[in-house]
């Protein structure tokens, strides 16, 4: 299994700061990675798609880069609905895998 | 709208089987891969395996082949997840994604809504 490492784990910012979350893979994943946002008792949703394309309808303050094995996902300006959990998932090989999660505090 | 709809909560004690749904509207329900995705009190986020609606082909994670069952009925646009003995470590919110796949992209776009699943004696 490809194993998926997000650092850091939590994390406080203020809102309008510009936040940064890591996202390591243990073998290339190529572009095959994504990020989801995770509200307290809601489901997953899908935020970045292929690294750095925008699902439609997330705010463009969320952007994604990288290729391999190193990934960010950044938040330009922070909002106070961005309070959550952010997870990365490669969908390079089976099983699909997710990072541990960073937890974003305002 | 397209959405994907599971079952409600369940309290079980450990041996005893379930199924779980979950029921896609909005699109047409063969054309897109269905996973399942455990997420255990606090924790983050496993998948479990996937299935075809379209012919029902499966596969699993290796950490869950074995110990779950996932199958679909293409008419009635409902994929499930079942257990035939259910065991305390069994006990996680549990999602269905869609899968939307292209040439160059892979991700989970859809989600249900999570059924929790508690197993206690």
């Amino acid at each position: 299994d490809i194993q998926m490492t997000q650092s850091p784990s939590s994390l406080s910012a203020s809102v309008g700061d510009r936040v940064t979350i890591t996202c390591r893979a243990s073998q290339t994943v190529s572009n095959y990675l994504n990020w989801y946002q995770q509200k307290p008792g809601k489901a997953p949703n899908l935020l970045i798609f292929a690294a750095s394309s925008l699902e439609g309808g997330v705010p463009s303050r969320f952007s994604g880069s990288g290729s391999g094995t190193e990934f960010t996902l950044t938040i330009s300006s922070l909002q106070p609905e961005d309070f959550a959990t952010y997870f990365c998932q490669q969908s390079y090989s089976i099983p699909r895998t997710f990072g541990q999660g960073t937890k974003l505090e305002i | 709208e397209v959405q994907l709809v599971q079952s409600g909560a369940e309290v079980k004690k450990p041996g005893e089987s379930l199924r779980i749904s979950c029921k896609g509207s909005g699109y047409t329900f063969a054309n897109y891969w269905l996973s399942w995705v455990r997420q255990m009190p606090g924790k983050g986020l496993q998948c479990m395996g996937r299935i075809d609606p379209s012919d029902s082909y499966t596969d699993y994670s290796p950490s869950f082949q074995g110990h779950v069952t996932i199958s679909a009925d293409k008419s009635i646009s409902t994929a499930y997840l079942q257990w035939s003995s259910l065991k305390a470590s069994d006990t996680a919110i549990y999602y269905c994604a869609r899968r939307r796949y292209t040439s160059t992209s892979d991700a989970f776009d859809i989600w249900g809504q999570g059924t929790m699943v508690t197993v206690s004696s």
